[in-house]
């Protein structure tokens, strides 16, 4: 069973943001929400995750609706580097991590 | 970069010899996973470890099995490789804290011929 669903692909600007969305509508109370992205023959990188609030860091930003069963992970300004797959995942509180098949980003110069 | 090297990186391999590949970490993270990845499906886990001689099967187990005797080495043996074995294995480690994220190695891309 699916545990989260993303579009398969979509495409930004250069230099504008990216909002990818994720539906993960059976979390559980203790599930925390990943993502991750992966470049071309490489392993998938870390990203972000948050559980309950609103997080930032250094490379994105993730806003979780209330009701947990979707989240947006936000990239301010989209750039050529940025163009990779990016999975959004649910870790349980058995630190299992369940991957969906993810968004392929193209970015456009 | 977090201390995650897999050996070998590359190899092929008949149908019904038995493959093992080699996860190693620096870093004295608790948990080690490997997982394969297949066009269309994403990364799979196939086994996981969360201490040292304790494992549990993911979700894609069979035909696979695991040894960590050591916090730093986690093995993935095929005993008897089969062609939809040909994949790329990843392994990834984590230190469990609650939510705490996980840090990849390279892969190793095996073809089982």
């Amino acid at each position: 069973d699916a545990k989260t669903t993303q579009p398969n692909s979509m495409e930004s600007n250069e230099e504008e943001p990216v909002h990818l969305p994720c539906n993960h509508s059976t979390i559980s109370g203790t599930d925390y929400i990943h993502w991750y992205r992966q470049l071309p023959s490489q392993g998938p990188e870390y990203v972000i995750h948050g559980l309950t609030s609103n997080v930032n860091n250094r490379m994105a930003s993730l806003a979780i609706a209330e009701d947990r069963k979707s989240s947006t992970l936000i990239l301010h300004r989209a750039t050529l580097r940025d163009a990779a797959v990016y999975y959004c995942i649910l870790r349980d509180s058995g630190n299992q991590f369940y991957f969906g098949t993810g968004t392929s980003l193209t970015v456009i110069p | 970069d977090a201390g995650i090297t897999q050996s070998p990186r590359h190899k092929v391999t008949e149908t019904g010899t038995p493959v093992t590949l080699r996860c190693h970490q620096t870093e004295n993270h608790r948990y080690m996973y490997w997982y394969r990845q297949d066009p269309g499906h994403g990364l799979r886990l196939i086994h996981y470890s969360y201490g040292v001689k304790d494992t549990d099967k993911g979700e894609v187990s069979d035909g696979y099995s695991v040894s960590r005797s050591k916090t730093e080495d986690f093995l993935l043996t095929l005993e008897s490789a089969t062609s939809s074995q040909t994949s790329v294995y990843f392994c990834a480690i984590s230190a469990g804290a609650p939510g705490g994220e996980q840090y990849f190695g390279p892969g190793t891309r095996l073809t089982v011929t």
